[in-house]
């Protein structure tokens, strides 16, 4: 069946540097992506979106990419903060009627003050 | 406007019992969806709702059940608990648009079977 996946399960950065967190998918059909951040304790939180009809989008201090030619997601963080600390989703999903996401295994993001 | 809300945060259970988890929607959407979250299968779609009706679902067993109320509350029922049952179910609502199913989620309610 379809997965999202993701190449790195733990990610430490500095404080201020930049944080590059990516995902690979395997449905060809999916078109829209979403990236969720975790934090403990609490439900997955929206960060970005993106369709399948662009290849970047940008947010405040966040920056989606989407490669469909080798089914591969990054999010990039800019300067990271201690409180960007927390597991990241990336997510797949058939826009038009289905709500069925399938998430990826998600990747823990470790800031280092 | 108020987030998603579920009901309870947490939950002590021992095998064999039944539990029903409740989720209150952000205030006009109407669609309504469950995952079950463990550290070792990670996030995992159990079903959707939309309109009091179930439009898709994921691979769990008929223990696994659901509705949808008229004023788009859900609730999840759990039949027959088992060991592995343990985990945080989360509920997330969407308004069904043409071109954004951005999902909401709520905090989740820890469940832990004894």
């Amino acid at each position: 069946g379809e997965n999202v996946g993701l190449h790195l399960p733990t990610l430490s950065v500095q404080e201020g540097d930049n944080s590059i967190i990516n995902c690979a998918y395997s449905n060809s059909a999916s078109d829209y992506f979403i990236w969720y951040k975790q934090e403990s304790g609490k439900g997955p939180q929206f960060i970005i979106d993106i369709r399948s009809n662009m290849d970047k989008r940008q947010g405040q201090r966040v920056t989606v990419l989407l490669n469909k030619t080798v089914k591969h997601l990054s999010l990039q963080i800019a300067a990271t903060q201690p409180g960007d600390s927390a597991v990241y989703f990336c997510a797949e999903n058939k826009s038009g009627g289905y709500q069925k996401v399938t998430f990826g295994t998600g990747t823990k993001l470790q800031v280092i003050p | 406007k108020a987030g998603v809300t579920q009901t309870p945060r947490y939950l002590i259970k021992t095998r064999g019992q039944q539990v029903t988890l409740s989720c209150s929607p952000i205030s006009g959407h109407r669609s309504v969806s469950w995952y079950q979250q463990t550290p070792g299968q990670g996030l995992q779609f159990l079903f959707e709702y939309f309109s009091e009706t179930q439009r898709n679902k994921g691979n769990f067993p008929g223990r696994f059940s659901g509705r949808q109320f008229s004023n788009s509350r859900s609730e999840m029922n759990v039949s027959t608990l088992e060991l592995g049952d343990s985990a945080l179910y989360l509920c997330a609502s969407s308004l069904v648009g043409a071109l954004k199913n951005e999902q909401f989620f709520g905090p989740g309610t820890r469940l832990t079977v004894l």
